[in-house]
């Protein structure tokens, strides 16, 4: 598969547990990016990391959120005390390197569905 | 701040008419302007942007947009709609940095 994939594709857990969210970017892309689309509302940045430099994290939502990638590869978003107000389908995408203000487009997964009871 | 507005919550058109969805933005720098496009149970997928040179940009699927610089719009067109073109349309631009700001999306209904 050439595509960004992401697992899992749905999370049920019980409020107050952490979960954790993977994705695979595609091959040789550098830039990563992890999104959270709330029902009926539109992509909402989380944060941005590319190679080995400092990731932009402006805008995870509160310190129960954090994410880490080794290098290139895979990375995972995780979320502790998990609250109700983070249902939401949480999209991971890729691109090829960029500069600021790059202007690749980005390929993103299927998305991890995740409901918080 | 920068923002992405898209007007209209759905679209409906006729199979066979021409289509618009609206985007306009508010940017302090020069935008790079993206369209994508959600089917229902798949990802997001790209469809064209507008980096610099001419404004009607083309796409997949036949679509284009025109980029306006005075009147800070990215409208996505297609002559001929398809049934098959329903879907959940985000208009996103980036300037500076490496975010990139979404709209709240338009859902487009075409109708047989």
């Amino acid at each position: 598969g050439a595509g960004v994939s992401q697992s899992p594709s749905n999370k049920v857990t019980e409020k107050g547990k952490d979960v954790e969210l993977r994705c695979d970017p595609i091959s040789g892309h550098t830039a990563l990016y992890w999104y959270r689309q709330r029902l009926g509302q539109g992509l909402e940045f989380l944060i941005y990391f590319q190679g080995n430099s400092a990731p932009d994290k402006s805008g995870l939502p509160s310190d129960r959120f954090s994410a880490e990638r080794t290098g290139e590869s895979v990375s995972t978003l995780t979320i502790q005390r998990t609250q109700q107000e983070d249902s939401a389908v949480y999209l991971c995408a890729s691109s090829l390197f960029e500069l600021a203000g790059g202007y690749n487009e980005q390929f993103f997964g299927p998305g991890t569905r995740l409901t918080v009871l | 701040a920068q923002s992405v507005a898209q007007p209209e919550d759905q679209v409906n058109v006729a199979e066979g008419n021409p289509l618009t969805v609206k985007c306009t933005y508010s940017v302090s720098g020069n935008p790079y302007l993206f369209w994508y496009v959600q089917y229902p149970n798949r990802g997001l997928q790209f469809l064209l942007k507008y980096i610099t040179g001419d404004n009607l940009v083309k796409g997949s699927y036949g679509f284009e947009a025109e980029f306006n610089k005075s009147q800070t719009s990215f409208h996505l067109k297609k002559p001929s709609a398809l049934v098959s073109d329903s879907a959940l349309y985000f208009c996103a631009v980036r300037t500076g940095g490496f975010k990139t700001i979404f709209g709240a999306g338009t859902r487009l209904f075409v109708k047989a």
